[in-house]
């Protein structure tokens, strides 16, 4: 099993640019979730799906947060424009029976 | 909603000594308790949980209490090991619908040899 994949690992973008963060869930798992990790704020929950469908987005920050899932192998998190204060590592999580939640390695953001 | 708190943020010890790290929870209809190891760099990996059925469970050197009365939990590692220097993270679910699980600060545990 490959795990919950991400990409990029690594992002570094300008003010007002559009960030696209892209996670592939682990095969046969049925919800997803978009964390954000800070020093400040530390690991913060965005967004999570449920059988495709969005359940809960009240962590995502602003209207310039968006996030998708057009099917069960795909999701996207998309930041338009982006702001420096966007700078953090986001995670995507994955689980089947409920509660076990596994992390892909995540994204690094860096916006200047 | 639900809000977790943990302590203490910074915990160092000796190799071979234990560490206990602790939380509380604010929802009572909260059911499981997840414990995550972040190593430096690396992503959230889940090492022991525990439902609201159990008091107590156990994996090798680690284990995990929890009393739903008063609504805390706590991390237990025995005989730790440099390699156990890590951020430790305490979670709780975050609604009924049994998904969303809310983290708290994280404890940066180091271990001295």
């Amino acid at each position: 099993d490959a795990g919950v994949i991400q990409s990029p690992r690594h992002e570094v973008t300008e003010m007002g640019q559009e960030v696209t963060l892209r996670c592939k869930p682990i095969s046969g798992h049925n919800s997803l979730f978009w964390y954000r990790q800070t020093m400040m704020r530390g690991l913060e929950l965005l967004i999570y799906f449920n059988n495709n469908v969005p359940i809960d987005d009240s962590g995502m920050p602003e209207d310039r947060f968006s996030a998708k899932m057009p099917n069960a192998s795909f999701s996207t998190l998309k930041i338009q424009p982006s702001e420096p204060r966007d700078s953090a590592v986001y995670f995507c999580a994955s689980s089947y029976i409920a509660y076990e939640q596994y992390f892909g390695p995540g994204t690094r953001l860096t916006v200047t | 909603g639900e809000n977790v708190e943990q302590h203490p943020s910074t915990l160092s010890v000796q190799e071979g000594d234990s560490a206990v790290i602790k939380c509380t929870y604010s929802d009572s209809a909260s059911n499981y308790f997840p414990w995550y190891k972040q190593e430096l760099g690396k992503r959230p990996q889940l090492i022991i949980d525990i439902r609201s059925n159990v008091g107590e469970k156990k994996d090798q050197r680690i284990a995990v209490t929890l009393n739903k009365t008063a609504k805390h939990f706590s991390l237990h590692i025995t005989e730790t090991q440099p390699e156990d220097s890590a951020v430790y993270f305490c979670a709780a679910l975050a609604n009924q619908a049994g998904t969303a699980l809310i983290f708290g600060k994280g404890t940066t545990l180091s271990v001295s040899s």
